[in-house]
């Protein structure tokens, strides 16, 4: 069975501190995605990474794709309040079909 | 383009009782996956479907259950609820089975 394990599972910063959230498995991916989801909505796709050693960046996001495929972080600089939410990261089944998801990492920012 | 639409948002049914949550896809779409959210569990695949066949099925009981429209409409429907159905049930829709998906707001469903 694929899994996906999230760390930390909560985290609660101030307004312009920096954070890096990770997402591991023994399991090896084709594909892993992150996903952002605030309360009473569904998750919205932040970025797909698909090489290994693989990185992206989104404004003050960054996303990198372990060497082995097996891991990603999620890097955030200067968190903002807006940042607040349960950060998710997916991968393809070994079928390619259904997605598996982390339990996710609660980040809340005060200002 | 309007984004996935999910309905009802909010359900409050009893044990034993039967539910039907509707999906409606972005337009063009025609894969179109539910899954199951919980504090516990997080976020887990009941199936997907496309072209109204059922491509996939994640590991839940036969309860569960779901169709999908010639115009890709998704329904799921699960049957005898039982306590631990309470969660919230989000579709998500793609143009092909495997690419991008777009999440709907989900379903809030209660089970008493």
């Amino acid at each position: 069975t694929q899994l996906l394990e999230q760390s930390p599972q909560f985290l609660s910063i101030q307004e312009g501190e920096n954070l890096t959230v990770y997402c591991n498995s023994s399991s090896v991916f084709s594909s892993l995605q992150w996903y952002r989801q605030e309360p009473g909505e569904g998750p919205v796709l932040l970025v797909t990474v698909v090489t290994g050693g693989e990185v992206k960046k989104l404004k003050r996001l960054t996303f990198q794709f372990g060497d082995a495929r097996k891991d990603s972080s999620l890097h955030i600089t200067a968190a903002q309040p807006g940042d607040t939410g349960l950060y998710l990261c997916a991968g393809r089944d070994q079928a390619g079909t259904a997605l598996i998801f982390g339990k996710g990492t609660t980040l809340s920012v005060s200002s | 383009k309007a984004g996935v639409t999910q309905t009802p948002r909010y359900l409050i049914k009893t044990r034993g009782q039967q539910v039907t949550l509707s999906c409606s896809p972005i337009s063009g779409h025609r894969s179109v996956s539910w899954y199951q959210q919980t504090p516990g569990q997080g976020l887990q695949f009941l199936f997907e479907y496309f072209s109204e066949t059922q491509r996939n099925k994640g590991n839940f009981p036969g309860r569960f259950s779901g169709r999908q429209f010639s115009n890709s409409r998704s329904e799921m429907n699960v049957s005898t609820l039982e306590l631990g159905d309470s969660a919230l049930y989000l579709c998500a829709s793609s143009l092909f089975t495997s690419y991008e998906q777009y999440f709907g707001p989900g379903t809030r469903l209660t089970v008493t």
